[in-house]
């Protein structure tokens, strides 16, 4: 099945710095979502980007869709301790039903 | 306007038994997502299905797993005789819109843990 590179993998930052990630696919897509998931929560929905080049922000957030429709791109600008949780990407396929889930960032911001 | 709901929130079964995973969509939602999650791990698919049809299950395991979506009542993720390695984190999330309209976005429930002894 379709596999979603997600990097870094684990990040530990100090408060107020930026923060930037990113998922790749093997195939386009068209549609990248972007979630928070804190522990024993379920995903909670950050982002949503449904065209290629499309740049999205959701407060310190932003999300962008790539040009090659292979990636895309999470930045949070000003971090804050609430910040911290695991974030992934999702994407779909073109004729696809289901979204490819990234392996996770886990991120860590040191007060 | 409530969310995603699952229940139970945590399910303990010996093996051999059998688990039941209820989902209701957000209100105004028939397209509904099952992803099973194990630690450290991201989501994988399950099964998609609208009311009272399964569109895409290839992601269901062939045995023991199976899935409903009936005209009233929430969605049912039946897992039979389970064993150890269904211990995981199941979540239901739903959508507004078929993945033909190419707006649709997926709201999770915050999942069902099930471990089995």
């Amino acid at each position: 099945g379709q596999q979603l590179n997600q990097s870094p993998q684990s990040m530990f930052i100090q408060e107020g710095e930026d923060v930037s990630m990113n998922c790749t696919s093997s195939s386009i897509f068209n549609t990248w979502l972007w979630y928070k998931q804190d522990p024993g929560e379920g995903p909670v929905l950050l982002i949503a980007l449904y065209k290629a080049g499309e740049l999205t922000s959701n407060g310190r957030l932003t999300a962008q869709f790539g040009i090659t429709r292979k990636d895309s791109f999470l930045n949070i600008s000003a971090s804050i301790p609430s910040d911290v949780g695991i974030y992934f990407c999702a994407g779909r396929e073109v004729t696809g039903n289901q979204f490819y889930f990234g392996t996770g960032t886990s991120l860590t911001v040191i007060p | 306007n409530a969310g995603v709901m699952q229940n139970p929130r945590h399910l303990v079964r010996r093996r051999g038994q059998e688990a039941r995973l209820r989902c209701s969509p957000m209100k105004g939602h028939s397209h509904v997502y099952w992803y099973r999650q194990l630690p450290e791990e991201g989501l994988k698919f399950m099964v998609y299905l609208q009311k009272e049809n399964i569109i895409d299950e290839s992601g269901m395991p062939k045995e023991r797993f199976s899935a409903e979506f009936p005209k009233e009542g929430p969605s049912i993720l039946r897992i039979q005789q389970v064993v150890r390695g269904d211990s995981a984190a199941y979540f239901c999330a739903s959508s507004a819109r078929a993945p033909s309209a190419n707006t649709g976005e997926l709201f999770f429930g915050e999942g069902s843990r099930l471990t089995v002894l």
